[in-house]
């Protein structure tokens, strides 16, 4: 069975800093991992998609990467921003049309 | 092109009611996803429906139910409705297979059982 954990669960930086989610998964075997972000109280938005033959991928000030044989993913974000403030969560996928299993987030802060 | 839409927003129901939720997908997309989003157990998976079909299924009692129109709009039922139930539920949309594209998601429906 596919567990997705999050390190750390919430985090704290001063505006500027650079930082870097972790996400863990137990089963190597998955098609894809994707990173959300959720403001509070609302919907998932989108941030990055890697497929499992990928290493890594690329948004603006945001840079994903896949390590599929330690079963690790991480989400770098540079030069944090007030607006980055949000929950941030992993998911993979064990195949393109199996279901999607999220990790449990990570709660970032960026005090200005 | 509009996002995936939810309604109602925000819903207060008692113990044993039944309740439905809807969900409208981006135009042209035809797989939608439903998901409870709880503190305590995080984002959970409900079910899929592509093409009118369930195709994927969580781990969820017969209790929660579901079903997808001929134009990819999908409704979600939860019958005798328990404390337990009070939640965000999520729907995504997304063109073909949810484990393969990028899932565009709603502003969610929030349920409270009294």
């Amino acid at each position: 069975k596919q567990e997705v954990t999050q390190i750390p669960a919430a985090l704290s930086v001063p505006e500027g800093e650079n930082l870097v989610l972790n996400c863990s998964f137990t089963d190597s075997a998955i098609y894809n991992l994707q990173w959300f972000r959720q403001d509070p109280g609302k919907g998932l938005t989108s941030l990055l998609l890697i497929q499992s033959s990928q290493r890594e991928q690329t948004s603006g000030r945001l840079n994903a990467s896949l390590d599929k044989s330690s079963g690790r993913s991480t989400l770098y974000i540079a030069a944090s921003q007030p607006g980055d403030s949000a929950t941030y969560l992993c998911a993979v996928s064990r195949t393109s049309y199996d279901k999607v299993i999220f990790g449990p987030g990570t709660s970032l802060s960026v005090i200005p | 092109k509009a996002g995936v839409t939810q309604t109602p927003r925000y819903l207060i129901k008692t113990r044993g009611q039944q309740v439905t939720l809807s969900c409208s997908p981006i135009s042209g997309h035809r797989s939608v996803s439903w998901y409870q989003q709880t503190p305590g157990q995080g984002l959970q998976f409900l079910f899929e429906y592509f093409s009118e079909t369930q195709r994927n299924k969580g781990n969820f009692p017969g209790r929660f139910s579901g079903r997808q129109f001929s134009n990819s709009r999908s409704e979600m039922n939860v019958s005798t409705l328990e404390l337990g139930d009070s939640a965000l539920y999520l729907c995504a949309s997304s063109l073909i297979a949810l484990g393969q594209e990028t899932q565009y998601f709603g502003p969610g429906t929030r349920l409270l059982v009294l």
